[in-house]
């Protein structure tokens, strides 16, 4: 079982539409992190949070520490958005512990 | 800004042989951190470094080691190579506990 579960695994979308996509961790991190992964490999960092929300243009993470709980949004949807997005869960260590991805597909 | 630099971008290796991938963290990073991503999977970790010392280890197998150098330059050196190994391999820089930036990867392709 992995220790970061995220849905669904698989999204489509017409553009313009809103976009959430959850990750729930089973212990406790020092952050979570959200990656983003085009076809061809490339890793991007879009955000790195420990408590409450961050926002970049327009894509919103937050994170529910004690329900354990992170979500993805991604307002106005674009088909440039169309990538895998990755929760990864950063321990004390610091290494990542990612989740299984959630392919998104965003049609004109 | 510069950015993670991971070379080859590509390696075809056989059976047995070695491979050695290299990274550039950024400039001012202290950590550098190994994931290996295979087909279809999720990126799993190698192994990091903090300041040239080991900080954590992995599922890195024992014919697998890498070190920092003084110029906070990672290699990861791969011997005894097996079709398993074919993977994408990451590296990411980061300041001490801060977000994590990746390279661009290594395609290793074992035949």
């Amino acid at each position: 079982k992995n220790e970061v579960e995220q849905s669904p695994q698989n999204l489509t979308a017409q553009e313009g539409e809103f976009i959430t996509i959850n990750c729930s961790y089973s212990v406790g991190i020092s952050a979570l992190h959200w990656l983003q992964q085009h076809p061809g490999g490339g890793i991007v960092s879009l955000f790195m949070l420990s408590s409450g929300k961050k926002k970049h243009g327009r894509l919103i993470a937050t994170i529910n520490i004690q329900e354990k709980h992170s979500s993805l949004h991604i307002t106005a949807s674009h088909p440039r958005d169309s990538a895998v997005y990755i929760c990864a869960a950063q321990y004390n260590t610091d290494k990542l512990i990612f989740g299984t991805g959630t392919r998104l597909q965003v049609f004109p | 800004a510069a950015g993670v630099i991971q070379s080859p971008r590509h390696l075809i290796k056989e059976k047995r042989e070695t491979a050695t991938l290299k990274c550039y963290p950024i400039p001012r990073h202290d950590t550098v951190y190994w994931y290996q991503q295979g087909p279809g999977q999720d990126p799993q970790f190698l192994i990091s470094f903090y300041e040239k010392m080991q900080s954590d280890k992995g599922s890195i197998p024992d014919r697998f080691s890498a070190q920092q150098f003084s110029d906070y330059h990672s290699e990861l050196n791969m011997s005894s190579l097996e079709l398993g190994d074919s993977a994408l391999y990451f590296c990411a820089s980061s300041s001490r506990g801060g977000i994590q930036y990746f390279g661009a990867g290594t395609r290793l392709s074992v035949l």
